[in-house]
């Protein structure tokens, strides 16, 4: 069955740092992957998706996500992390039937 | 103004009673969505729709209903609320055609708290 698997519930990194949130999949064939971004109090924006081609993925707000079909995994990163950053982030595989499969989300605090 | 906006943002309602949220989009999109938020468990699908004629269930269907009054309009019901319905509420669009119809854009969501 097609699933998606956030490891980090919550990441805490420090103003400045590097960021990575990891993201696995299970999909049988080539998916369409999606990360999503939900501040406090907001709705989910799209960050960024993936459905072929170059599979490196520059996405809005500086980040960019890399698909590695070995692994599984469509890893969401970020060379410097602003305080505005904090926020929830989902990874999502589709599609599934027309929909998509989200994951349990990684909440990312930021230290000033 | 919003893409997707969803009415009312916030509700506090009681056991038994019924309520109804509203999802309207302005992207001129066919499908539609409902998901329920609860800390720990992601985004659950409640119910689909991929044009006017066509109501799916998803996988956390019981206890709702849907009503696609228009192509840009979409409610979701709760004929009788109970505690463990509490929740955040999404509405998302999507549109047609490889990729665009598995690309969602999210309201902005609606808090129920069921006493």
């Amino acid at each position: 069955a097609q699933s998606v698997t956030q490891p980090d519930i919550h990441i805490t990194v420090s103003e400045g740092a590097s960021l990575e949130l990891r993201c696995n999949y299970s999909y049988g064939a080539t998916p369409y992957l999606f990360w999503y971004v939900q501040s406090p109090g907001q709705g989910l924006q799209l960050l960024l998706k993936y459905f072929s081609g170059d599979t490196l993925v520059q996405g809005i707000k500086g980040f960019e996500a890399e698909f590695k079909r070995s692994q599984s995994s469509f890893n969401l990163r970020k060379p410097s992390v602003h305080w505005s950053d904090a926020a929830e982030y989902f990874c999502a595989v589709g599609p599934q039937g027309g929909k998509l499969i989200f994951g349990q989300g990684t909440e990312l605090s930021v230290k000033p | 103004d919003a893409d997707v906006t969803q009415t009312p943002r916030n509700r506090i309602t009681k056991t038994g009673k019924r309520i109804m949220l509203e999802c309207s989009q302005t992207k001129g999109h066919d499908r539609m969505y409902w998901y329920r938020q609860d800390p720990g468990l992601g985004l659950r699908l409640i119910y689909y729709s991929f044009d006017v004629k066509d109501i799916n269930k998803g996988e956390i269907s019981d206890g709702y209903s849907v009503s696609r009054q228009a192509q840009a309009k979409f409610s979701l019901s709760l004929e009788s609320a109970i505690p463990n319905q509490t929740a955040l509420y999404f509405c998302a669009t999507s549109g047609v055609g490889r990729g665009n119809q598995e690309t969602q854009y999210f309201g902005p969501g609606t808090r129920l708290l069921v006493l």
